[in-house]
């Protein structure tokens, strides 16, 4: 199985600062990676898909890149609503698939 | 509008049964590739089942040969019985839709339901 390992587990930022999130594959993988923002309480929202194809009605600050088994999720200018907890995910065994355990963006 | 909505979650004793229900609007779960995903309290997401438009299903380890994903077409609705409960089963579960890019797979969920709350436990 291919595992996914998120770093940093937990980050703390500031509204302004640019921030980003990597996400290591345990194996060279396709660019069938995508990212999740999810907020306590809620389901999963998709931010990114294919790597670096942001999904429709998500602002553009926004942004993944990677290949093989390094990815990075970036947010330019961090707003207040965009802290939670951020989740990369791998399709390249598609249908079954696999998540990072997470990133906590805090204040 | 497009939404999934899941209920039928509960309290469950250690080997019992449970049928999670998802009813979707918007579009119709038999043209869509569609999964079930939980997430344990506190933890990280987990894949559970799937079913694609022609009705292949597939299951993590974890609950292959316990839970069984289906679809109701006349009530456009995606379902997951869950046999031989366990602990480790508690979890809120989602129903999603996979995203499809010109037809085609491997993108990603782009619609979740709210999500329903299943506990095992004695």
């Amino acid at each position: 199985d291919i595992q996914l390992t998120q770093s940093p587990s937990f980050l703390s930022a500031s509204v302004g600062d640019r921030v980003t999130i990597t996400c290591r594959a345990s194996q060279a993988i396709s660019s069938y990676v995508a990212w999740y923002q999810q907020k306590p309480g809620k389901a999963p929202k998709l931010l990114i898909y294919a790597a670096s194809t942001l999904q429709s009605g998500v602002p553009s600050r926004f942004s993944g890149s990677g290949s093989r088994t390094e990815f990075s999720l970036t947010i330019s200018s961090l707003q207040p609503e965009d802290f939670a907890t951020y989740y990369c995910q791998q399709l390249n065994s598609y249908p079954q698939m696999t998540f990072g355990q997470g990133t906590k963006v805090e204040i | 509008e497009v939404q999934l909505v899941e209920s039928g979650g509960g309290l469950v004793q250690p080997g019992g049964s449970l049928r999670l229900s998802c009813v979707a609007s918007g579009f119709t779960v038999t043209t869509k590739y569609m999964r079930w995903a939980r997430q344990a309290p506190g933890k990280g997401l987990e894949w559970v089942s799937f079913i694609s438009s022609g009705g292949a299903t597939y299951y993590a380890d974890s609950v292959k040969g316990r839970f069984t994903i289906s679809r109701d077409n006349s009530r456009n609705t995606l379902s997951l019985q869950m046999n031989s409960l366990r602990a480790e089963d508690t979890a809120v579960y989602y129903c999603a839709r996979d995203l499809a890019v010109a037809d085609a797979q491997g993108y990603g969920m782009d619609v979740w339901g709210q999500g329903t709350t299943v506990t095992v436990s004695s």
